[in-house]
Formats: C-alpha cells, sequence, structure tokens
C-alpha cells in the first residue's frame, strides 16, 4: 500500500524556521516526483512546491520562493521542506503528494502555525 | 500563471439527484485538468485527471468532461459519502500549479 506520512510540523515564532519530513513507503520512491501541497485554515489549495525523482529539478510557487527548499534523501525514501522566514501567512496544514502534475496519494498532512 | 475559477462555490442537492460543478482557466490548459475530493478533517482524494479519466478506484458516478478553458464534473446520483468540497487543479505549463476555489456539495 502507498503510503506518506508528513512530520515536522508545529508552532514557531514569525521569522523562524521549521523542517518538514513526509515518509514515504510502498512505491519505488525514486521514481516519482514528488510535491507540498497546502491549505491554510478554512482555505483552499495552494501549490507549493515539486522535486523530480532525481532531485535534480525544483519548483516553487512565487510566494515560497527565496524561502522554502525541496530536497529528498531517496536512501530514505524521505522528502523534506525546510521553510525559512516564516509569517502567519504560512500558517496552514501541510500535505506532500507523490508525483508532480496531478496528485494520486497524499499524506494525512502535518499542521504549521507560525504566531507570537 | 492561470487562475482557475469554480462555479458555484456552494450546490445543495437532494440524496439520489445529479450535481454538475463547474471549473474554468484563465486561458487553455489543454485536457491537463484534475478534480479532487476533499472531506473535512482528511487530505484531498484524487478523482479525475486528464480532464476525463478516473483514478483508480474512483466510482463511475464520478464523470469529467471538457477541455480547452471550460471543464464540468458531474455526480450523477449523489450518495451520501458524496457531500464534499471539490477542486479544480490544472498542471499545464506549470509550474506554477493552481487550484480553484473549491466548490462545497452539500444536502439540500
Amino acid at each position: 500500500e502507498v503510503q506518506l506520512v508528513e512530520s515536522g510540523g508545529g508552532l514557531v515564532q514569525p521569522g523562524g524556521s521549521l523542517r518538514l519530513s513526509c515518509a514515504a513507503s510502498g512505491f519505488t520512491f525514486s521514481s516519482y516526483g514528488m510535491s507540498w501541497v497546502r491549505q491554510a485554515p478554512g482555505k483552499g489549495l495552494e501549490w507549493v512546491s515539486g522535486i523530480s525523482g532525481s532531485g535534480g529539478s525544483t519548483f516553487y510557487a512565487d510566494s515560497v520562493k527565496g524561502r522554502f527548499t525541496i530536497s529528498r534523501d531517496n536512501s530514505k525514501n524521505t522528502l523534506y521542506l525546510q521553510m525559512n522566514s516564516l509569517s502567519a501567512e504560512d500558517t496552514a496544514i501541510y500535505f506532500c503528494a507523490k508525483d508532480l502534475r496531478f496528485f494520486i496519494v497524499w499524506g494525512q498532512g502535518t499542521k504549521v502555525t507560525v504566531s507570537s | 500563471e492561470i487562475v482557475m475559477t469554480q462555479s458555484p462555490a456552494t450546490l445543495s442537492v437532494s440524496p439520489g439527484k445529479r450535481a454538475t460543478l463547474s471549473c474554468r482557466a484563465s486561458q487553455s490548459v489543454n485536457n491537463n485538468l484534475a478534480w479532487y475530493q476533499q472531506k473535512p478533517g482528511q487530505a484531498p482524494r484524487l478523482l479525475i485527471y486528464g480532464a476525463s479519466t478516473r483514478a483508480t478506484g474512483v466510482p463511475a458516478n464520478f464523470i469529467g468532461s471538457g477541455s480547452g478553458t471550460e471543464f464540468t464534473l458531474t455526480i450523477s446520483s449523489l450518495q451520501s459519502e458524496d457531500f464534499a468540497v471539490y477542486y479544480c487543479q490544472h498542471y499545464n505549463n506549470w509550474p506554477p500549479i493552481t487550484f480553484g476555489p473549491g466548490t462545497k456539495v452539500d444536502i439540500k
């Protein structure tokens, strides 16, 4: 069974940093691009970032470019999102998802709250 | 950036009836369009990709259609488990990938 499990969310102060992780299982992780999608409280879905299977290509939404870094460790079947310079507008549930274009499998999400 | 819009924002439908949801793109996305269903407290679930191809395990009463800028998701004979929020999403000439604001289908 394909499974994605996010972790690393929590409460962080404005200007702070957080690293999210997504542990993948049930498929050949290195063969698939992976993505992060977020959802602010009571709001819709927002694509955040994507990374190719090899990790050689990365993609970002303008809203996070320069502040967030997506990466992956194919030896650990794990996807990461390093988030720096966080603001209240980054408060959301962050989902990792399988694939780059449309998202076949989603994790359950990890909640990030940016507040003083 | 391609802007996705959805209508209506809320659709009230009686169980057993048909629901028709619309999605429009600000420019052509060809058939690079997906639909998702999201229930409260849950992650989204992929329903349709390629504008009309049902994802694995999606019942046949979910029908996607359209191309270019106008798309429709039809849910025939709504069941209790179909009441949810539905999002469309394009993946043409990305990044960025963008989602529509969603249509909430609730019980009439």
